[in-house]
């Protein structure tokens, strides 16, 4: 089955370790690498992590991703009010030939 | 650097077709590592991902929407465009174009999106 499924939230105080999960299966995560997204409303998604762990250029090294057989998690570490945002994983499904955005995960403050 | 903007009809009726384009400045939509890809978020729910062109016209297209949807691109204006037919309610959201990184398979330039009501 080509779904990709998140906790629907996540919370934490100011300083705290975050951590958010992404389950796929075998066409999806268990092929292929996942990147993650940050999305505040009323503006674009920002690319947070690609190839599993890489961070692009300016984002702040509390954001850390993994992956591990047909699983992924990102964490944020020493959260910040400005972090409140919804978060996506997102990875190519061979089966579906396309990509697949995981369902979500609105992260509080 | 590249910067990627949509544009269309904020208001479609129900039956007609939808129809954007994104507009692609400081870089070339011709890029050979590149695709281009639309995405939407329908109201109240998750981002969804329609489909993507690559500047030699290979397409792929996310198959629940596979018989409505055709993305095209058009080189000579740097510009990459969605159609989605017979549109209906469930069509209303917002609407992103993005860049498409082709080996590593990650969308890392992004449109502001735009917001499109199927009303009639």
């Amino acid at each position: 089955q080509s779904a990709v499924t998140q906790s629907p939230s996540a919370s934490g105080t100011p300083g705290q370790r975050v951590s958010i999960s992404c389950s796929g299966s075998s066409s999806n995560i268990g092929r292929n690498t996942v990147n993650w997204y940050q999305h505040l409303p009323g503006t674009a998604p920002k690319l947070l992590i690609y190839s599993n762990n890489q961070r692009p250029s300016g984002v702040p090294a509390r954001f850390s991703g993994s992956k591990s057989g047909t699983s992924a998690s990102l964490a944020i570490s020493g959260l910040q009010s400005e972090d409140e945002a919804d978060y996506y994983c997102a990875v190519w499904d061979d089966s579906l030939n396309g990509y697949i955005f995981g369902t979500g995960t609105q992260v509080t403050v | 650097q590249v910067q990627l903007q949509e544009s269309g009809p904020g208001l479609v009726k129900p039956s007609q077709a939808l129809s954007l384009t994104c507009t692609v400045s400081g870089g070339s939509i011709s890029s050979t590592n590149s695709y281009w890809s639309w995405i939407r978020q329908p109201a109240g729910k998750g981002l969804e991902w329609i489909g993507r062109i690559h500047a030699s016209g290979a397409s792929n297209y996310t198959p629940s929407l596979k018989s409505r949807v055709t993305i095209s691109v058009d080189t000579s204006k740097n510009q990459f465009s969605l159609n989605l037919s017979s549109a209906t309610a469930a069509d209303t959201g917002v609407y992103y174009c993005a860049r498409d990184h082709y080996y590593d398979s990650y969308m890392d330039v992004w449109g502001k999106g735009t917001t499109v009501t199927v009303s009639s």
